[in-house]
């Protein structure tokens, strides 16, 4: 069974302090690793999509990194405003097109 | 381009009563999901559609779940009768190609006394 497994649950940085976020994950065939933004109250916010191991993307201060079993969304230097909760999801290959999400980190950076 | 579309942004009802939540995709986008998130199981499919053709509905709780897409620019997730155990927040995504990225909307928040 595909699974994703992501941590830590939550995260306290002081702004300006870099850190990682892992996402590991179980899955029969990848067909791609995807990175989202989530704040209270909104829809998921994609950042990026992984499909190959050693695959690297960035965007402003983040960084995903995507192994055969896990990926990194390494943080530099991280503003207040980067708080908010990051979901990590894979698609399989197997017919369905659906996306497997884990349980996600909340990231707090301090001022 | 104006996004993904969801109505109502927030739902309060009573046990028993029937709950229509909508979706408008983004425009060109060929397939649509129904998500729902809540605090014990995070983020699950419910249904997807391509084409307007219901594809993978392995998802959907009860009878009590209903999805229709009638046309390209337009789906419903009904669930009668609703039960508290159905609150939560319901996201609608959609995306150009099965394989390429979802893009969510804001998701209705439903409350089921």
């Amino acid at each position: 069974e595909d699974q994703v497994t992501q941590s830590p649950e939550a995260l306290r940085l002081q702004e300006g302090e870099s850190s990682s976020l892992n996402c590991s994950y179980t899955v029969s065939g990848l067909r791609g690793l995807f990175w989202y933004r989530q704040d209270p109250g909104k829809g998921p916010e994609f950042l990026f999509t992984l499909y190959s191991a050693g695959e690297e993307k960035e965007k402003e201060r983040l960084k995903a990194t995507l192994t055969k079993k896990e990926s990194f969304l390494h943080i530099t230097a991280p503003k207040p405003e980067d708080s908010a909760t990051y979901l990590c999801a894979v698609q399989g290959t197997d017919s369905s097109y659906k996306l497997i999400f884990g349980s996600g980190t909340r990231l707090l950076v301090r001022p | 381009d104006a996004g993904v579309i969801q109505s109502p942004r927030h739902e309060v009802t009573e046990m028993g009563q029937e709950v229509t939540l909508r979706c408008k995709p983004i425009s060109g986008h060929d397939y649509l999901f129904w998500y729902r998130q809540t605090m014990m199981r995070g983020l699950e499919l419910l249904i997807y559609f391509n084409n307007n053709v219901p594809i993978d509905d392995s998802g959907m709780p009860e009878d009590r779940f209903s999805a229709k897409m009638p046309n390209a620019s337009f789906s419903t997730l009904k669930i009668q009768p609703s039960e508290p155990r159905d609150s939560a927040v319901y996201f609608c995504a959609s995306s150009q190609h099965g394989q390429e990225t979802q893009y969510f909307g804001p998701g209705t928040r439903l409350l089921v006394l």
